[in-house]
């Protein structure tokens, strides 16, 4: 069985620039969910897609977008990077169960850095 | 508002002692779920306990165990016995369900090292 995997492992921009990370969910989970966190913190939820529909959102700004395809894999979208978004942003998927009530596994992570 | 509170930043203790990991959280919600998530040097969250709402049974899984009390919203987590491959940051989770969808809590973590 695989596990949820994450590309690229990482990734440096500079500010102003765009980004997509991508994460492929593993077998049999149809839920995923993004996360940022930040050096020394917890993880942050950014977003949650169930069958490709948001089912959740964090507190971030419009500018962090996702998308969810039909095999599950999903992309997280950052535009107008800022210093701040420089992280390491964690990919979960659950398995075909509603959530928000099952454990999430996670992928290895992408670590951005904007310079 | 959700929150998890994870007050203990950093914890060293030599190996065999049992150790105790606190949570706190904080919740509007009557049905949620709580997790703990193990961090290694790696950075990938590892999974180690759900407990929901209504499920205040205590468990303990080999030197692991976990103690849920929502009189006082807490769930902490223990590990006895300890080693040297305990050593890593732990998370503490809540997940509920809003207005807005579902959202996932971490707290701050709490990094543990295991001295030889």
């Amino acid at each position: 069985e695989t596990g949820v995997t994450q590309s690229p492992t990482h990734l440096i921009k500079t500010r102003g620039q765009q980004v997509t990370l991508r994460c492929s969910s593993q077998s049999g989970h149809n839920t995923v969910s993004w996360y940022q966190q930040a050096l020394g913190q917890g993880p942050q939820f950014i977003f949650q897609y169930y069958r490709e529909e948001e089912n959740g959102r964090g507190n971030f700004p419009p500018r962090f977008s996702g998308l969810q395809f039909p095999n599950y894999s999903s992309e997280l979208n950052v535009n107008a990077l800022e210093l701040d978004d420089s992280a390491l942003y964690l990919c979960a998927s659950s398995p075909a169960v509603a959530p928000p009530y099952n454990e999430q596994f996670f992928g290895p992570g992408t670590r951005l850095t904007v310079l | 508002a959700q929150k998890v509170t994870q007050a203990q930043t950093e914890i060293s203790v030599v190996e065999k002692e049992d150790v105790t990991l606190d949570c706190v959280y904080e919740t509007r919600d009557t049905t949620y779920y709580l997790f703990w998530y193990k961090q290694p040097p790696s950075g990938e969250l590892v999974f180690l306990i759900r407990r929901n709402s209504f499920d205040e049974q205590n468990e303990i899984s080999g030197r692991y165990s976990w103690n849920f009390q929502k009189s006082t919203s807490s769930f902490n987590f223990t590990i006895t016995a300890s080693q040297v491959v305990d050593s890593a940051v732990y998370f503490c989770a809540l997940s509920g369900h809003s207005n807005t969808g579902n959202q996932f809590y971490f707290g701050t973590g709490t990094s543990l090292t295991v001295i030889p």
